[in-house]
């Protein structure tokens, strides 16, 4: 069954690093997502992207936030100078265009910011 | 008015026993609702979901219960068994935005 992979599964970096999380969504998906997860807190929407466009952003998805499709697999979210708050499950999720709005996440990349 | 509200936190059931978790919501532009379970450390996963054209949903022991003039809706577990042992997050999204507002979420243990 196709899913959405997430590469690393767990990156640790200093405070004001730069940190690129990736993803490679089901691969007839066109509408791609990022989700956050504080630890014991609930899933927060970031961004969506459709058509090498963001079509929507949350309050939280700031200028120190992009996203990126380099190619015609992978999905980045760069964070460009983390902070401590950044510390969080992040998720990347894909939808088909068929579909009305199935979301498939992938399994999350945990960021710890020290 | 862009919050799906989630009862209880958390929920104890004997196996065997139905589980019902409840949501809330105020933005009436809400027009599709799922439910993801989540099991530690991994990403949610999409359980069933519903339109605000029926009332109810079943797949499997998974039911939605959806009251669209109370705008409330629920999941049941029927028959819940300690594999069922997660968090569960209902969500809602609509609009021109397709992205899921989650609720707080329900921890869910099943007891053998």
């Amino acid at each position: 069954e196709p899913e959405v992979t997430q590469t690393p599964s767990h990156q640790v970096t200093q405070m004001g690093q730069e940190v690129i999380l990736r993803c490679v969504p089901i691969s007839n998906h066109l509408y791609f997502y990022w989700y956050r997860q504080i630890l014991g807190q609930k899933v927060e929407f970031l961004v969506s992207f459709y058509n090498n466009e963001i079509s929507e952003k949350s309050e939280i998805f700031d200028d120190q936030f992009s996203v990126e499709r380099p190619d015609g697999s992978n999905f980045t979210l760069k964070i460009r100078s983390t902070k401590l708050e950044d510390s969080a499950m992040y998720f990347c999720a894909s939808k088909s265009k068929s579909s009305y709005n199935e979301q498939f996440f992938g399994p999350g990349t945990r960021l710890t910011v020290l | 008015q862009q919050q799906v509200k989630q009862s209880p936190q958390s929920l104890i059931v004997q196996k065997g026993g139905i589980s019902i978790i409840n949501c809330a919501y105020e933005n009436t532009a809400f027009d599709y609702f799922p439910w993801y379970q989540q099991f530690p450390g991994k990403g949610p996963a999409l359980l069933i979901a519903i339109r605000p054209d029926v009332s109810e949903k079943k797949e499997g022991r998974f039911t939605i219960s959806f009251n669209k003039s109370a705008k409330q809706f629920s999941l049941h577990i029927m028959d819940s068994q300690p594999g069922d042992s997660a968090t569960y997050f209902c969500a809602a999204s609509g609009g021109s935005a397709r992205q899921l507002t989650f609720g707080s979420g329900t921890q869910l243990t099943v007891l053998p």
